[in-house]
Formats: structure tokens, sequence, C-alpha cells
């Protein structure tokens, strides 16, 4: 089955500092990514739809300054969280549908944990 | 605007048991639903679906219900397994966006 795989699955990094995570569909081209953000007992959070080609479609309230996304090609997105604070500390799922196969389940990455110090 | 939502924040049910699990959504246009199982630190995983022209689809121990003029659906987890426990997430898709329920912990208890 269509597989998406998502880098690195976890990542500490200092106040200030930028990382970058990667999204990844193996066997699918996809033009659509989305990225989500789980807080601790919510649910995930739709952040961003990123558009292979043309700029990325944020959700009311996601800073697009902060959180930059870049689908440069139809089997990558990523997401960089710039000048992290700890209040992104979180855990970040990116999400591909493959539409080729029609009305089907979108194949989630394995999510990032984000910790900022 | 929550167009899907899930009541329900957690559930407990015994072992052998049913595991019913409730959705309800806004959105008349919605017609096609998903529910994906997400443990801890690990990215949801499908577990089964179901189109607005079907009421029902199973797949082995979990059957989704769907009633279209309630804007209702349900999964049922027969016989309910430990391995269950997780938080189970309804989820609307209209081809282009995947709309989320806001989850429900199910605990299995041995």
């Amino acid at each position: 089955g269509a597989v998406v795989s998502q880098h690195p699955s976890w990542v500490i990094c200092k106040s200030g500092t930028s990382v970058k995570i990667e999204c990844r569909s193996l066997d699918f081209q996809a033009t659509t990514m989305f990225w989500y953000r789980q807080f601790p007992k919510q649910s995930l959070m739709l952040m961003a739809t990123s558009n292979e080609g043309s700029k990325a479609t944020y959700e009311q309230g996601v800073e697009k300054d902060k959180f930059l996304i870049n689908h440069a090609s139809l089997t990558l997105s990523t997401l960089t969280v710039t000048s992290a604070h700890p209040e992104d500390s979180s855990f970040y799922i990116c999400s591909a549908p493959d539409r080729a196969l029609g009305n089907t389940e979108a194949f989630f990455g394995q999510g990032t944990r984000l910790t900022v110090v | 605007d929550q167009q899907v939502k899930q009541n329900s924040p957690s559930l407990s049910v015994q072992e052998g048991r049913i595991s019913i699990l409730n959705c309800d959504y806004t959105n008349s246009m919605f017609d096609y639903f998903l529910w994906y199982k997400k443990y801890p630190a690990e990215g949801p995983t499908f577990l089964i679906s179901i189109s607005s022209i079907k009421d029902k689809n199973e797949d082995g121990r979990f059957t989704v219900f769907l009633n279209k003029s309630a804007k209702h659906l349900s999964l049922h987890i027969v016989p309910s397994q430990p391995g269950d426990s997780a938080v189970y997430f309804c989820v609307a898709d209209t081809g282009n966006q995947f709309y989320f329920g806001t989850g429900t912990s199910l605990t299995v208890i041995p």
C-alpha cells in the first residue's frame, strides 16, 4: 500500500532556532499534502494544505511566516518551524491522499515530536 | 467551527464486549467518511471507511454505520480487545480536505 514517510520522528531544539520536517510520499505522487498539529489530549488540527508548485493554504490562526511550507515536488513537502519557541512544542503530522485511487483514505506520516527548550 | 463532532471524549469497555463510538457531522455535503485509530506519538492509521451511498460497511471486527438523515455515524468494535485501546477519529473527506472529529479515547479493560 501507499506509504508516507515523515522525518525526523522526534527533534529537540533550542529556542530561537529553526526546524525542518520532511514529508515524503514513497510510492505515489501527491499534489496535495496536509500538515496537522496535535496538542495533548486534543484533536488533530489542520495547519495548512500544501500544494505542489504553488503556495500553501493556511488555516485561520496559523502564522504562515512562522510555519513555512514548501511543496517543491510531487513527492516531498517540508514544514519549517522558524524561530521556534517552547509553545511550538507539539506533535506534527503530515498526510497525503492518493487521489489516483479515487476516494480513499489519506496516508499519514509517522509524526514528528518537536520539543523546544 | 467543528463540522465533525465526537461528543464522547472517552469510553471504557470490558474486553470481549462491544465498543460503540459515535460521530455527528453538520455538513450535509459530506459524502465519504473514515475512521482512524491513533496511538500516542504515532500517526493515525486507517481503520474503515464508508461512502454515503451505503449505510453499513463491515471489515472483520469493525463495522461502521451511517445514518445520513441524522448526520450520524458510528463505529462498532466487537469483540473489543485490549489492543484496541487508542484514540479514534471520525473523519469526513470532501475530496479536497479532511475534517477530523475531536476524537474518542477508547480503553478496553482486560
